[in-house]
């Protein structure tokens, strides 16, 4: 089956750790997204990537960092420089040209001890 | 400031009539609309979009509203049923951006 998963669904993040996030696809899209939900609140984009090696900063990028090494993973990692992580993080991805149609993965929590 | 809006936190509506989901936004540049449906605990799910060239689009039982002069528009359910009982999010693309602008979610209960 093709899909996005996310791991782990659940994630403490101890004062000033750095904590990665992941997310894989197997449905062969060129382009990964991510966004933070917070309570009560919309999705906002963190990162985003067209393609391989390739990725750009969202309306709320400070304090997080990507990768995109390959087509299929696109972790996230969310440093001690975000003072405010705990949020639902979702992952999501598109074919080229079809952003409209963006599947999403099934998040991560993060939580901070 | 929030570009795109939906201003009612939940909707109530009984099994059979209509929901009606409303969403407004600020931004003239954006030129596509979208409809996601959100169960707890699940990543948000693709249900029925809109281009800005268009006044109406329809998908089985769910139908979009677009209304460009008043920068609004809405998301028609009819008939609910119980499983559509989710959070439902609006999002809008253009103006530059490359992601999707998303609003704050309205809470749909079908009540029996």
């Amino acid at each position: 089956d093709g899909g996005i998963t996310q791991s782990p669904k659940y994630l403490f993040r101890k004062e000033g750790q750095n904590v990665t996030l992941s997310c894989e696809q197997n449905l062969n899209h060129d382009a990964m997204y991510w966004y933070r939900q917070d309570p009560g609140q919309g999705l906002r984009l963190i990162y985003y990537s067209q393609i391989v090696n390739d990725f750009q900063k969202g309306d709320i990028a400070e304090g997080y960092s990507v990768s995109r090494e390959k087509k299929e993973s696109f972790p996230l990692t969310v440093t001690s420089a975000q003072k405010n992580p705990t949020a639902f993080y979702l992952c999501a991805s598109s074919r080229t040209g079809e952003w409209e149609t963006q599947y999403f993965g099934p998040g991560t929590r993060l939580l901070v001890l | 400031d929030q570009q795109v809006k939906q201003n009612s936190p939940s909707l109530s509506v009984q099994e059979g009539r209509i929901s009606i989901l409303n969403c407004d936004y600020t931004n003239s540049m954006f030129d596509y609309f979208l409809w996601y449906k959100k169960y707890p605990a699940e990543g948000p799910t693709f249900l029925i979009s809109i281009s800005s060239i268009k006044d109406k689009n329809e998908d089985g039982r769910f139908t979009v509203f677009l209304n460009k002069s008043a920068k609004h528009l809405s998301l028609h359910i009819v008939p609910s049923q119980p499983g559509d009982s989710a959070v439902y999010f609006c999002a809008a693309k253009g103006g530059g951006a490359d992601g999707l602008t998303f609003g704050k979610g309205t809470h749909l209960i079908i009540q029996p």
